[in-house]
């Protein structure tokens, strides 16, 4: 059971390059989040997806898009990288109306130059 | 968004229990209490979760107040594997569902 995966795990960018963030569960579960940790810092919440085709803003949505592809699959798109968004991002999922765990992948190291 | 205050860090000798608190004074009725904790390098792991009772688990305990405006994890017998840091949270329900935001949490130290 591979829970929740995320790719790549590594990731160097160019001030304005663009790239899209991977995620995908294969728990069957309809909520899914997108959050970054920046070093010594908890997580912030980026943007959220409750269920298949609707997603939400979080407390740091700004420089980013989201897409739920399907149920499985929820990418994170960076249009134009800053040195600002230098961070490690963790996708999690949950089931249906949040109230039982989260689990969360193993995180995406990005830097931007 | 109600939020949770955790002091920044706390230190623990192996195999005694630790009690890590977290206030949370603003909770609202129908906001879950969730705690997860994050291993170097690894994403945050689920610990346990209450809304008004005390619970239980294989990893640790909730001790959730009367007036739910504050809780305390309670790992009973605390290993090296247990330093890590530990996120108490609120489960908001929003506008599309519930979210979960972080805030610092609370950095164990465990000494052998």
């Amino acid at each position: 059971n591979a829970g929740v995966t995320q790719t790549p795990k590594f990731q160097v960018l160019k001030t304005g390059q663009s790239m899209t963030l991977q995620c995908a569960q294969d728990m069957n579960h309809n909520s899914m989040y997108w959050y970054r940790q920046d070093p010594g810092m908890g997580l912030r919440l980026i943007y959220y997806s409750a269920s298949e085709g609707t997603t939400d803003k979080g407390e740091v949505p700004n420089g980013y898009n989201v897409s739920r592809l399907n149920k499985r699959e929820f990418s994170l798109r960076l249009e134009s990288a800053a040195p600002s968004q230098t961070s490690v991002y963790f996708c999690a999922s949950s089931a249906l109306q949040g109230i039982t765990e989260a689990f969360f992948g193993q995180g995406t190291r990005l830097t931007v130059v | 968004d109600a939020k949770t205050t955790q002091p920044n860090s706390m230190e623990s000798n192996e195999e005694e229990p630790v009690h890590l608190p977290c206030n949370h004074s603003t909770i609202s009725g129908t906001d879950y209490i969730h705690w997860y904790r994050q291993l170097p390098s690894q994403g945050p792991e689920y610990v346990i979760h209450g809304l008004t009772s005390n619970v239980n688990n294989r990893m640790a305990s909730l001790a959730i107040a009367e007036d739910r405006k504050s809780s305390t994890l309670i790992l009973h017998r605390a290993t090296l594997r247990d330093a890590a840091v530990y996120y108490c949270i609120l489960r908001e329900f929003g506008t599309g569902g519930f979210k979960t935001i972080f805030g610092a949490g609370t950095r164990l130290f465990v000494k052998a």
